[in-house]
């Protein structure tokens, strides 16, 4: 099975920041990837799929990159509703795995 | 515009069985694969499987294939997971998801089972 893992687990911004995060994969899985994002008590809600395609209706804050294994989500300025868990997922192989998530929390 | 309505909260003892349905709405039922995917409380999402609407093929996860079955009924646009012999440990919120890259990417809103004595 692919393993995915996220850095940072857990991280405190503050709003306007840039925030990046890191979901590497434990064998090659070209552009077979997604980003979620989870607030509590809520279904997840797709951000980005095939590493770097923004999900309809995104805003343009958010973005994917790839390079190899290791796969980047990006937000360029941090908003209030920006505060969440975020998941990756793979969906190249199956079985499709999640990363472990990263919190991101107001500093 | 799409949706994923899932049923209610279940409430089951140890070594029964529950069933889930995922009622979808807003698209072509047979176009997309249909997921299951659950999180424990305070816990990540864990992926368990797939159908394909069109065909009822299935895929699981290592650690559900046998206790857990996923069908379809395309007459009424919907999926069902069900879960036997149910532990302490699948106590979470179990969800329906469009993952595919190509489709909706749209989720239900969960369904909480609780395995209690």
């Amino acid at each position: 099975d692919i393993q995915l893992t996220q850095s940072p687990s857990s991280l405190s911004a503050s709003v306007g920041d840039r925030v990046t995060i890191t979901c590497r994969a434990s064998q090659d899985i070209r552009s077979g990837l997604g980003w979620f994002q989870q607030k509590p008590g809520k279904a997840p809600k797709r951000l980005i799929y095939d590493a770097s395609r923004l999900q309809s209706g995104v805003p343009s804050r958010f973005s994917g990159s790839a390079s190899g294994t290791e796969f980047t989500l990006t937000i360029t300025s941090l908003q209030p509703e920006d505060f969440a868990t975020y998941y990756c997922l793979q969906y190249s192989n199956s079985p499709f795995t999640f990363g472990p998530g990263t919190k991101v929390d107001i500093k | 515009q799409v949706q994923l309505v899932q049923s209610g909260a279940e409430v089951k003892k140890p070594g029964a069985s529950v069933k889930v349905s995922c009622k979808t709405s807003g698209y072509t039922f047979t176009d997309y694969y249909l997921h299951w995917a659950r999180q424990a409380p305070g816990q990540g999402l864990e992926w368990m499987a797939w159908i394909n609407p069109n065909s009822s093929a299935t895929n699981y996860a290592q650690k559900f294939q046998g206790r857990v079955t996923v069908t379809r009924d395309t007459s009424i646009s919907t999926s069902y997971m069900e879960i036997s012999s149910l532990r302490f440990d699948d106590t979470a919120v179990y969800y329906c998801a469009s993952l595919a890259p190509s489709g909706p990417g749209v989720w239900g809103q969960g369904t909480l089972v609780t395995v209690s004595s």
